[in-house]
């Protein structure tokens, strides 16, 4: 069975920081990885998505991903954080030809000024 | 282009009544998914449906139903209300991908928020 682990449930950071958010994987064959952002009260909205190819995706708003294989992660980075930012964000993995979705239990970023 | 709408927002209900959430999938989306996100959780997928036909179900006991319809909306039912049943309950929709390719990807809706008391 395909699990997500996001081992950090809150991260604080300063506006204009770097950010980096966590997600190691668990799942048997190619994993498909997606990481969404959920502002509150509000629906998943895709920030990006890896399928195959080039490991280093590029994303909505400024975010990127790597997935490192060897590690079993794929970890959202940002290089200077708004304020806007603020929200949870969400790991998932899916599998090849479907669209069932497992998610992580999601990272709430804080944005200090 | 619009994106998925479900109905209703919110919703209080009381124990052991019954529910019906809607949701309408991206125009040209067949396939509809639904997650139930407990507070503090992130979502679990609770059913799929592609053309009609249910594709796929989560960890979900029977009191959770669902079906669509031939113009590609989907309705969630919730028989015998629970306390532990309050959740936002979201709908995504996709376009599926030829055999063999990559997963799909999912577009979600705002869902709705369900209370139980």
């Amino acid at each position: 069975a395909q699990s997500v682990t996001q081992p950090d449930i809150h991260i604080t950071v300063s506006e204009g920081a770097s950010l980096e958010l966590r997600c190691n994987y668990s799942y048997g064959a190619t994993p498909y990885l997606f990481w969404y952002v959920q502002s509150p009260g509000q629906g998943l909205q895709l920030l990006l998505k890896y399928f195959s190819g080039d490991t280093l995706v590029q994303g909505i708003k400024g975010f990127e991903a790597e997935f490192k294989r060897s590690q079993s992660s794929f970890n959202l980075r940002k290089p200077s954080v708004h304020w806007s930012d603020a929200a949870e964000y969400f790991c998932a993995v899916g599998a090849r030809g479907y669209s069932t979705l497992t998610f992580g239990k999601g990272t709430m970023l804080l944005v200090s000024p | 282009d619009a994106g998925v709408t479900q109905s209703p927002t919110h919703l209080i209900k009381t124990r052991g009544q019954h529910v019906t959430l809607r949701c309408s999938p991206i125009s040209g989306h067949k396939s509809v998914s639904w997650y139930q996100q407990v507070l503090g959780q992130g979502p679990q997928f609770i059913f799929q449906y592609y053309e009609k036909e249910e594709r796929g179900r989560g960890n979900f006991p029977d009191r959770f139903s669902a079906r669509q319809f031939p113009n590609y909306s989907s309705e969630l039912n919730v028989n015998a209300l629970l306390l532990g049943d309050s959740a936002l309950y979201l709908c995504a929709s996709s376009s599926p991908v030829a055999s063999g390719g990559a997963a799909e990807t999912q577009y979600f809706g705002p869902g709705t928020r369900l209370l139980v008391l």
